[in-house]
């Protein structure tokens, strides 16, 4: 069955530094991946997409890269800020038409 | 900021009384979805929409049901609640229209069923 696994484990960096956070995937070549924020209590904000034709894209202080080889997704934040700290999803469209798969997260702390 | 609301944020219910949780978009949004995700773990997807009179079940079982009669509406019900059932839901919706497209999410609704 499709897995998506992201670092249980929560990442601790200092404000300032860029926070990589990897997403790997098996079982699947999909079309796209997404990446969402979640913060406490709260419902996921999408943040970024990139198609499987892509290795980069970028949003102002975010970047994704995508290895359809290594079956692997990056996450970049670079600058980090406290403002920051929060879940980082990522997500798969395992069966098409839209329907997400999502892995469990990883927990990002940004420390002054 | 997404224009997707949902009613009511946090609900202590006692077992077996039925109950619905309500979404809804301003957006005119075809596709909705529902997840239902606990603590410190995964969303998983148990009940989708492409339009008004379609409702899928995802790939989570869910006692639950779903309809969609407006286009902006897509409540859930549960019928006889059990402690089991308590979980935090999470309703979305997306454009529907590149296959591709990101998702909306509402702010949950945390469920608690004694």
């Amino acid at each position: 069955s499709q897995k998506i696994e992201q670092n249980s484990e929560a990442l601790n960096i200092q404000e300032g530094k860029t926070a990589t956070l990897t997403c790997n995937y098996t079982n699947y070549s999909p079309a796209y991946l997404q990446w969402y924020r979640q913060d406490p209590g709260r419902g996921p904000v999408f943040l970024l997409l990139i198609r499987e034709n892509e290795k980069e894209k970028r949003k102002e202080r975010l970047k994704v890269t995508f290895d359809t080889t290594l079956k692997q997704s990056l996450f970049h934040i670079t600058a980090s800020q406290p403002a920051d700290s929060a879940t980082y999803l990522c997500a798969l469209d395992v069966g098409g038409g839209n329907k997400l798969t999502f892995g469990t997260g990883t927990q990002l702390k940004v420390e002054l | 900021e997404a224009d997707i609301y949902q009613t009511p944020r946090y609900l202590v219910i006692g077992t077996g009384k039925k109950i619905t949780l309500e979404c809804s978009q301003t957006m005119g949004h075809d596709k909705m979805y529902w997840y239902q995700q606990d603590p410190g773990m995964e969303l998983h997807l148990i009940h989708y929409s492409y339009g008004v009179n379609s409702t899928e079940k995802g790939d989570l079982s869910s006692e639950s049901t779903v309809s969609r009669i407006r286009t902006e509406h897509f409540p859930l019900t549960l019928e006889s609640a059990r402690p089991s059932h308590t979980s935090q839901y999470l309703c979305a919706s997306s454009e529907g229209t590149s296959g591709w497209e990101s998702q909306y999410f509402g702010p949950g609704t945390r469920l608690l069923v004694l």
